[in-house]
């Protein structure tokens, strides 16, 4: 089944940056999503497309495809970012299933 | 701004069948370009997707929980819901329902999502 890797978490001081990859074979195919989830909320869509930042979410969100690996990239990180990230994409054989990754825990130091 | 609000039981029994209502408001579930999606996330663990709907009825399904799911939509209430079989304490998780824009036949992302709602499989 297809899959998408994540690291498990990532830590980073305030202000500085924060890259978060995430893995899968079919990448280079699909366009990747990425959604920030705080404690106890529910997830929110912070990256479409790759690299398309949705209305309302912060300029210092980025991201990057190259080959089989999409980025994240949080510029001058604040503690309102320490939160769980996982990265979607779409099984490019043709059944329709939805694959997350396995999130990566940001934390703010 | 659409707004999405799960509904239901929240402890079910074991063999028992897993029952939701996603209720959806500021936007009509017929629109298109929209599936409307169950996702669901184990405690501490991360996120899975169960399956979607078309306003229409189509509907498709993680292969993984394909036998036990069943995703339906009431367009005259403006609701979609959610039937899980046969649940065991593997099944126990927050379930979200979520609306799935479209940007392919065969691709999507989640841009609204309701608040969740935790559902423990129990006797």
């Amino acid at each position: 089944s297809y899959e998408l890797t994540q690291p498990p978490s990532v830590s980073v001081s305030p202000g500085q940056t924060a890259r978060i990859t995430c893995s899968g074979d079919a990448l280079p195919k699909q366009y990747a999503y990425w959604y920030q989830q705080r404690p106890g909320q529910a997830p929110v869509l912070v990256m479409y497309k790759d690299s398309e930042r949705p209305s309302g979410i912060p300029e210092r969100f980025s991201g990057s495809s190259s080959g089989t690996t999409v980025t994240l990239t949080i510029s001058g990180v604040q503690a309102e970012d320490e939160a769980d990230y996982y990265c979607q994409t779409a099984d490019s054989s043709g059944t329709y299933r939805v694959v997350f990754g396995g999130g990566t825990k940001l934390t703010v130091l | 701004q659409v707004q999405l609000q799960e509904s239901g039981p929240g402890l079910v029994k074991p063999s028992q069948t897993l029952s939701l209502t996603c209720t959806v408001s500021g936007g009509s579930i017929s629109s298109g370009s929209y599936y409307w999606s169950w996702i669901r996330q184990h405690p501490g663990k991360g996120l899975e997707w169960i399956g979607y709907i078309y306003y229409s009825g189509s509907t498709y399904y993680n292969p993984s929980l394909k036998s036990r799911v069943t995703i339906s939509v009431d367009t005259s209430k403006n609701q979609f819901s959610l039937k899980l079989s046969s649940v065991t304490a593997a099944d126990t998780a927050v379930y979200y329902c979520a609306r799935a824009a479209m940007t392919t036949v065969t691709m999507c992302y989640f841009d609204y999502w309701g608040q969740g709602t935790l559902v423990t499989v129990s006797s």
